[in-house]
């Protein structure tokens, strides 16, 4: 079946800094790949998407390319606020509907 | 606004007691779908509808039921026979639209067993 793995957390950065936050994923078949994000106590929006090899999905300073080559879809951003302090999950979905696999998700907590 | 509501947002549950989790959208969409949240687990697909009056089982849908009889509401019954219900549940909705489709999601329950 299909499964996403992303890195565990929590990750604790300071403000500024570089953060990386790696999904890989298995799929049997052409997957559009997501960057979901949980603020506390909410539930989750979506921060950005791709839906075709080599596709970069971009929001909010986020990024995420997706590589079909290393299976994998890892979100980026240079620079991190104390406002990015939230959990990221990376999801895939293989049909139109929108059903979605998940990841685990990976707590992010930036002090200042 | 359009958008997901999810009611209560705090629910306390006695064991043996089944419990009813609202989920009312108002984006016209096809689909919904229920997922549980555990701590470091991610999100587990319960159950989902494409259609009202249709439903199909996800991956764990032991102890849960569901009805689709109005294309805007979705409730979950947590029953006496789920083992261990206390968790967060998120109620999400979709349309299908080629592969750019996004779910979007309610703000949560969190159910606790007393």
């Amino acid at each position: 079946g299909d499964s996403v793995t992303q890195m565990e957390g929590p990750v604790t950065l300071s403000e500024e800094a570089c953060l990386t936050i790696n999904c890989t994923y298995t799929a049997t078949g052409y997957p559009s790949l997501f960057w979901y994000v949980q603020y506390p106590g909410e539930g989750l929006q979506l921060l950005l998407k791709a839906t075709k090899a080599d596709d970069k999905g971009s929001n909010k300073g986020f990024e995420a390319t997706y590589r079909k080559e290393t299976t994998s879809f890892h979100l980026e951003k240079g620079s991190v606020q104390v406002s990015d302090s939230a959990v990221y999950f990376c999801a895939l979905t293989t049909d139109s509907w929108g059903k979605l696999q998940f990841g685990a998700g990976t707590q992010v907590v930036v002090t200042p | 606004d359009g958008g997901i509501t999810q009611s209560p947002k705090y629910l306390f549950r006695k064991e043996g007691q089944n419990v009813t989790l609202s989920c009312e959208q108002n984006l016209n969409h096809d689909a919904m779908y229920w997922y549980r949240q555990d701590p470091g687990q991610g999100l587990r697909l319960i159950y989902y509808s494409q259609i009202v009056n249709d439903f199909q089982k996800g991956d764990i849908a032991e102890g849960y039921s569901v009805s689709r009889e109005k294309k805007e509401s979705f409730p979950l019954t947590v029953t006496s026979a789920q083992k261990n219900p206390t968790a967060f549940y998120l109620c999400a909705s979709s349309i299908p639209r080629d592969r750019a489709t996004e779910a979007f999601f309610g703000q949560g329950t969190r159910l606790t067993v007393v």
